[in-house]
Formats: C-alpha cells, structure tokens, sequence
C-alpha cells in the first residue's frame, strides 16, 4: 500500500533562518505531488506542485521554492524565513490531477 | 481563487443527529471530493463523485451533487464524536493538475 511520510511534525525557527521540508512518498510510482500551506481554521492554498522529477509549478511567488530530486522525494526550502511563512505546511501526492490526493500529517511551523 | 465554497462555516450539533454541510463552486467540473481534517493533522479523503453522478453513498456519508446548481451535499448521518472535523470540498475546474479547495465547514458534535 501506498504511504506518504512527512517531517518535521514540528518546527520552530527564527526569522531570517533557511527552512528545509521533506516529504516522501512509497509505494507508487510518478506520482503527482503538491505542497499547500493552510492558515489557522482556513482553506488549503496550493503553494507547489510537481508532475515529475525536476518539474515544478509554483502556483504563490513568494521566498518559497521546492525540488523533486527524485521520483517520490519532494522537498520546500527558503533560504531567510519571514515571519509570514508561519502555518501548518502539507504535502500530498495523486495517481493524477483530478484524482484523489493523499495528504502526510502535516509541519507546523512557527517563525519567532 | 478558491473556487468551492462550504457552508455553513461551522456546525454544532447533538451525537446522534444528521449534519449535512453544502458546497458550491463556480465552473464546469469533471468530478468533485469531499475530505475531512481532524484537528492539527492532514486531511483524509473520503468520497469523489463525477459529474454524470448525482448521488453517492459511503458507510454514514451520503454525497449528491447538482450540476445545474453547481452544488454539492455531504450528509453524515447518525452523528457520533468521532465526526468532529473539519470538511472539505474539491473540485478539479479546468486544471489536469490540481484542485480547488474551500474554506472548509468545522463540525462539532456534542455528546
């Protein structure tokens, strides 16, 4: 069966730090892939998302960027964080875009 | 933009009870999903329903959707407390790669 592992589940970071998220995905293969930031009792807003390796769709130009070094790898980065980077950030991947998205457990990350 | 819009924003209703929650959405869709959320963790997919569908049932969950309205119903019937959770609606518009997501009804249910 298919698994999407995410992590940190956690993080606390200062302003101006580098930011490195990691999600993976077992068990598939060329999956779609999606990273989304949700604010406190609010919606998903689509940040990244991926329809193989090394292709990336940024949907919010911003200080975030995202890789796909490898097939099931997809990473978020930012090289100095603001404070407006702070949320809970999502990873998900789908067989296909219209198709059901499996999300991991989530980061919560809170900028001091 | 956000394409689905839920409503009622939140519901607070007794165990036991049905809750039913509402989505609308503005452009042509080939299929649209409803997910739920529980507090501080991802959200979990729980029934797709394609456009030529009108109604679908999974378990205490009952979808219907109506195209010419451009809306959709999630029914969660014999509530329990278990079902406190956010909800989603998604819908694909006229991307092949990504959905549009609402803001999502929060539901309490009160034992």
């Amino acid at each position: 069966s298919q698994t999407i592992h995410q992590w940190p589940a956690t993080l606390v970071q200062p302003v101006g730090s580098p930011l490195s998220l990691e999600c993976t995905v077992e068990g598939t293969s060329n999956p779609n892939l999606y990273w989304y930031r949700q604010a406190a009792g609010r919606g998903l807003q689509l940040l990244f998302y991926s329809v193989g390796i090394g292709q990336i769709s940024s949907e919010v130009p911003q200080n975030l960027s995202a890789s796909r070094p490898q097939d099931r790898q997809f990473i978020l980065s930012s090289k100095k964080l603001l404070l407006s980077d702070s949320g809970f950030y999502l990873c998900a991947w789908s067989v296909e875009g219209r198709e059901p998205q499996h999300f991991g457990d989530g980061t919560r990350l809170s900028i001091l | 933009s956000q394409q689905g819009e839920e409503d009622p924003q939140a519901l607070s209703i007794q165990e036991g009870e049905n809750a039913t929650m509402n989505c609308s959405y503005k452009t042509s869709i080939n299929n649209l999903q409803w997910y739920r959320q529980n507090s501080g963790r991802g959200l979990v997919h729980l029934i797709l329903i394609r456009s030529n569908e009108r109604e679908k049932h999974s378990g205490r969950l009952r979808v219907t959707l109506d195209t010419s309205k451009k809306s959709s119903s999630l029914l969660i019937t014999a509530s329990r407390a278990a079902d406190t959770a956010s909800y989603f609606c998604a819908t694909d518009g006229d991307s092949n790669y990504q959905l549009i997501w609402g803001a999502g009804t929060k539901l309490i249910i009160k034992p």
